[in-house]
């Protein structure tokens, strides 16, 4: 089955790091692009960057450029989502999301069910 | 503020059509494909519609999409009690370089 399995839901203090995955399976990882949305409570889709398995070029979005560090490890098929110091405001579901290169323009065909954060003192 | 302009809700009884709306600018939906997603109550996103207005496989014919200059428009024909959602555009922002989405319209049906 084509997926992308999340990890875990997570609950940290302000200030701490954090890092949750995406491991790809059925499909070939390194002809895609993985990225990350987020969905803070209540609230609307954001998306936030996203990585070329292939080179691993990396883009993010300005309103996330430098608050987080995507990256991915091709031998085993998972991208990562990392912050170094949590903020409240980082509470949110956090998704990741597949992009076909073949399709004209940036759209998600594949997404995963979503990792909880939750950033509490 | 969404970058992509969408009503907040919108409903309609069942059987019945819904048209939502998604209005941009020449930077976003005026020279790139838009796309729309599902997102059934808790449950993460679906895409519907890619390339303004093709369907991924296993997506019934009654979602059509369409697109005229900077504005995107979602149709739901034959509403379902299950189409009961909120539904978002999305596509690149050439200025922003990023991809943008819009706010999300909560479809409820009657």
């Amino acid at each position: 089955e084509v997926q992308l399995v999340q990890s875990g839901a997570e609950v940290k203090k302000p200030g701490e790091s954090l890092t949750i995955s995406c491991k790809g399976s059925g499909y070939s990882f390194s002809n895609y692009w993985i990225g990350w949305v987020r969905q803070m409570p209540g609230k609307g889709l954001e998306w936030m960057g996203i990585i070329y398995f292939g080179d691993s070029e990396t883009r993010y979005s300005p309103s996330f450029q430098g608050q987080v560090t995507i990256s991915a490890d091709k031998s085993i098929s998972t991208a990562f989502l990392h912050w170094s110091s949590l903020k409240a405001s980082d509470t949110a579901i956090y998704y990741c999301v597949r992009h076909d290169p073949d399709y004209r323009g940036w759209c998600f065909d594949l997404w995963g069910r979503g990792t909880l954060v939750t950033v509490s003192s | 503020q969404s970058v992509l302009t969408q009503p907040p809700s919108m409903s309609a009884a069942p059987g019945q059509k819904v048209t939502i709306s998604c209005s941009g600018s020449s930077s976003n939906i005026g020279n790139n494909a838009v796309s729309w997603y599902q997102q059934l109550p808790g449950t993460a996103p679906k895409l519907l519609i890619y390339e303004n207005n093709k369907r991924p496989s296993g997506i019934p014919d009654r979602f059509s999409g369409s697109k005229s200059d900077t504005s995107a428009t979602l149709g739901i024909a034959g509403l379902q009690t299950g189409d009961e959602a909120d539904y978002y555009c999305g596509t690149w922002d050439t200025s922003l370089s990023a991809v943008v989405f819009g706010g999300g319209t909560k479809v409820t049906v009657l």
